[in-house]
């Protein structure tokens, strides 16, 4: 199957900092690329659609301001997550698309 | 409001006998399923899909069933192996938007 990498796997920042989440698919481009965040013991909530060249669509309920997503190119989308807060600590995850969705490792965020 | 559940938050099975997995959903819109299998700290790995013009999808030793009438699909593996054990989510959306709505998982264990 197709190869989506997500960086970093874990990371830990300071209440207040932003934190980067880059999503790159290796082997293909992915002009549709999906961010998700996974509460513990809980479903994978899609957060927004990042598309490539154009905004982002946010689901509802998901500030914008607060998750800056920007996709740069075909095979590179980021997640910002700013002024982070210790309730932003969740297990993210992207998906590329190619011919079905393709999933990251995933971005365990800790705010401390 | 869960679009998509799954009633059983784990299920333990024994090695070579078969395992079972339920999914019901409640957007009658959804006309495509998938199951995702998902070690912890990873992403979701694409296991099966299956197309509401169909009822049944089969790929080696798992066979996903769609009952639209029901709005229940359910995920068989035969025979089951310890490397099976991990959480299961299925996921339901539009064909051809790639934006899944997932159930909150069943965690599988096959003792050997």
């Amino acid at each position: 199957g197709a190869v989506v990498s997500q960086h970093p796997s874990r990371v830990i920042c300071k209440s207040g900092t932003s934190v980067k989440i880059e999503c790159r698919s290796l082997d293909f481009q992915a002009t549709t690329m999906f961010w998700y965040r996974q509460f513990p013991k809980k479903s994978l909530m899609l957060m927004a659609t990042s598309n490539e060249g154009s905004k982002a669509t946010y689901e509802q309920g998901v500030e914008k301001d607060k998750f800056l997503i920007n996709h740069a190119s075909l095979t590179l989308s980021t997640l910002t997550v700013t002024s982070a807060h210790p309730e932003d600590s969740s297990f993210y995850i992207c998906s590329a698309i190619r011919f079905e969705a393709f999933f990251g490792q995933g971005t365990r965020l800790t705010v401390v | 409001d869960q679009q998509v559940k799954q009633n059983s938050p784990s299920l333990s099975v024994q090695e070579g006998r078969i395992s079972i997995l339920n999914c019901d959903y409640t957007n009658s819109m959804f006309d495509y399923f998938l199951w995702y299998k998902k070690y912890p700290a990873e992403g979701p790995t694409f296991l099966i899909s299956i197309s509401s013009i169909k009822d049944k999808n089969e790929d080696g030793r798992f066979t996903v069933f769609l009952n639209k009438s029901a709005k229940h699909l359910s995920l068989h593996i035969v025979p089951s192996q310890p490397g099976d054990s991990a959480v299961y989510f299925c996921a339901a959306g539009t064909s051809g938007t790639y934006k899944y709505i997932f159930g909150t998982g069943t965690r599988l264990k096959v003792l050997a």
